[in-house]
C-alpha cells in the first residue's frame, strides 16, 4: 500500500526557511496524480498549502503564494516543501498526501504528519 | 479565500443519524464537483471518507454518505457508533485553482 513519510527539522527559527521532504513508497511519484502538502496548527483546522505534479508543475495556496515553493525528485521518489520567512503562525503539523483519483483533490494517502515549531 | 463554513459541533446517540453541513460559495462548492469529506480522530492524520461529492473510497463504510445542493454540501452518518466520534472536515476545489477546507465539526456520540 502507498506510504508517505515526512521528514525535516522539528524546530525552525523565526524569519528562516522551513524545509520538509516527503518520501513515497509503494507508488511511483511519476504518476498522473498530484502530490500535496496540508498543515494543521495545534488544535486548529486543516489548511491546504499546495500541490505538485510529476512534471514539476505546481499550484499554491494564494495566501501563501509569495512564501511557498514545492519541488519533486523523481530519482528519489520524493517531493519537498519550502516555506520562507516563517513566523510563529507557521507552527503546525505538516502532512504530505496523495489524491485518490486524478485531480479529484480527495486525499486518500497521508503521511503521519510532522510537527514543526517556529521559535527562537 | 475564505474557509468553508461548518457547524463547530454536532451530536447524536448511537444508532441515530447525523448530518454535517458545509457551506461555500459560487466559486467553490457550487462551481465544482470536487468536494471531499474527512474524518480525523484525535492525534491521527485525516481519513478520506468521500471524494467528488458522493464517492466513497474502497474500504469506507456505506454508513457515510454525502450530497451537494447549490453551494452547500452535506455529510450524513447513519447508524451512529461510538467510533465515529471525531472531527470532520469538508474541502472543495475553487476557481482560484486552490483547495479550501471547512473549519471542522466535532462529532460527539452521546
Amino acid at each position: 500500500q502507498v506510504q508517505l513519510q515526512e521528514s525535516g527539522p522539528g524546530l525552525v527559527k523565526p524569519s528562516e526557511t522551513l524545509s520538509l521532504t516527503c518520501t513515497v513508497s509503494a507508488s511511483s511519484i511519476n504518476t498522473p496524480y498530484h502530490w500535496g502538502w496540508i498543515r494543521q496548527p495545534p488544535g486548529k483546522g486543516l489548511q491546504w498549502l499546495g500541490i505538485i505534479y510529476h512534471s514539476g508543475s505546481a499550484s499554491y495556496n494564494p495566501s501563501l503564494q509569495s512564501r511557498v515553493s514545492m519541488s519533486i525528485d523523481s530519482s528519489k521518489n520524493q517531493f519537498s516543501l519550502k516555506l520562507t520567512s516563517v513566523t510563529a503562525a507557521d507552527t503546525a503539523i505538516y502532512y504530505c498526501a496523495r489524491e485518490n483519483d486524478y485531480d479529484s483533490f480527495g486525499y486518500v494517502h497521508w503521511g503521519q504528519g510532522t510537527l514543526v515549531t517556529v521559535a527562537s | 479565500q475564505s474557509a468553508l463554513t461548518q457547524p463547530p459541533s454536532v451530536s447524536g446517540s448511537p444508532g441515530q443519524s447525523v448530518t454535517i453541513s458545509c457551506t461555500g460559495t459560487s466559486s467553490d462548492i457550487a462551481f465544482y464537483n470536487r468536494v471531499s469529506w474527512y474524518q480525523q480522530p484525535p492525534g491521527t492524520a485525516p481519513k478520506l471518507l468521500i471524494f467528488e461529492v458522493t464517492n466513497r473510497p474502497s474500504g469506507v463504510s456505506d454508513r457515510f454518505s454525502a450530497s451537494k445542493s447549490g453551494n452547500t454540501a452535506s455529510l450524513t452518518i447513519s447508524g451512529l457508533q461510538a467510533e465515529d466520534e471525531a472531527d470532520y472536515y469538508c474541502s472543495s476545489y475553487t476557481t482560484s485553482s486552490s483547495l479550501v477546507f471547512g473549519g471542522g465539526t466535532r462529532l460527539t456520540v452521546l
